[in-house]
Formats: structure tokens, sequence, C-alpha cells
């Protein structure tokens, strides 16, 4: 079955330093691939997402995401942190033609210190 | 606006008091999921529609009801809540592919239910 692993719960940066989260995923064919905001008392909000084609996704809010086929891996990176990106931050995957198996992962807590 | 809307917000229950929580778009969405989130679980997918009168049950549908009588809404049911169904929810919609929900298509969230059970 397919899963997903943000290993870092909770990170704190500072603002105006560059952000990475990690996120590793199991699948037996390349998925669909996501990341996901969600603002404190807001819903989720889709920040970018992978298809195929060139494995680094520009995304918004200044994020960008890389495919790592060797490494099943989909980091989401940003070089210069705001206050206003303190959020959750959820990957997710997915089968092509299938929402019903999208797997989220648990999702990292990301604090901007000023 | 292009929008999810949930209610209500936030709920305080007790255990076995029947309890609706709605859901409903205003794109014109085939597909309605919904989904509950808990710590260091991401979410999960309790139910989901494809259309009008069509439902089909998620990872976590143990204890929950929903229906689908218009495009538009998706009410999820706790028929006898219970202290584990304490959650935050959240109602999801898109558009199809080819008659099938693609993850092509970006889903678009609810603000959240935060549901307590006492």
């Amino acid at each position: 079955a397919q899963s997903v692993t943000q290993p870092d719960i909770h990170i704190t940066v500072s603002e105006g330093a560059s952000l990475e989260l990690r996120c590793n995923y199991s699948y037996g064919a390349t998925p669909y691939l996501f990341w996901y905001v969600q603002s404190p008392g807001q819903g989720l909000q889709l920040l970018l997402k992978y298809f195929s084609g060139d494995t680094l996704v520009q995304g918004i809010k200044g994020f960008e995401a890389e495919f790592k086929r060797s490494q099943s891996s989909f980091n989401l990176r940003k070089p210069s942190v705001h206050w206003s990106d303190a959020a959750e931050y959820f990957c997710a995957v997915a089968q092509r033609y299938n929402n019903n198996d999208m797997r989220f992962g648990a999702g990292t807590r990301l604090t901007v210190k000023p | 606006e292009a929008q999810v809307t949930q209610n209500p917000r936030y709920l305080i229950t007790v255990t076995g008091k029947k309890l609706t929580v709605t859901c409903s778009q205003n794109m014109n969405h085939e597909y309605m999921s919904w989904y509950r989130q808990d710590p260091g679980l991401g979410l999960r997918q309790i139910y989901y529609s494809m259309n009008v009168e069509v439902t089909d049950k998620g990872d976590v549908p143990e204890g929950y009801k929903v229906s689908r009588k218009e495009k538009r809404n998706f009410p999820l049911i706790l028929e006898s809540p219970s202290p584990n169904q304490t959650s935050l929810y959240f109602c999801a919609s898109s558009s199809l592919v080819d008659g099938r929900a693609s993850s092509y298509n970006e889903q678009f969230f609810g603000p959240g239910t935060r549901l307590t059970v006492l």
C-alpha cells in the first residue's frame, strides 16, 4: 500500500531563512505528488503538484518542490521564509485516476521566528 | 466566490446524541469527500461521493453515514457519536475527468469542523 512519510513533526526557522520540508513516499509506481498548506483555522490549500515532466515544480507563495525518483522524495523548499508562512504543511500522494486513494502525510508544523 | 462551506465550525456534544455536519460547494463539482484529521495521522478519508446518490466508503467509515441528494450538498451524519470521533473534519470537492475522480483536478477543501464528543 502506498504511504507518505513526513519525518519532521515541527520545524522552526527564522524569518528570511531558507526552508526545506521533507517528504518521502512508498509506492509501486510514480504517483502524483502534492503539497498542501493549512493555515490556522483554515482548510487545506494546494501549494503545488507534480504529475510528470520537469522534476522541479513551482507553486504559489514562492514555494517549489523537487521530485527525486531515486530517493522517493518530494521535498518542499522556499528560499526566504516570511512570518505568514507559519502553518502546517501536508505532503500527499495519489494514483493517477483515483482521488479516493490519496494518502496524506502526518504533517509538518512550521514556526517562524521574528 | 468559489468555495466549500461547512457548518458548524465548532461543535461540542455528548456521547450518543445524533449530529449532522453540513457541507456545501458552489462549483458544480461532481466529486465530494469527507476527511478527518487527527494529530500524527494526517487526513484520512471517511466517505466519498462521485455524484448524486452515489456514495462509497473511504478508509475510516465506521460510525459515520453520508447522503448525496443534491449535487452541492454532502452532509456527514454521526448517528451515535463516541469520544473516539473527536476530531477535525474536512469536506472537499473536485470535478471529474472522463467520469473519474482524477488526482489531476485539485480538491477544494472547506474550513473544517472541530468536533468534540464528551
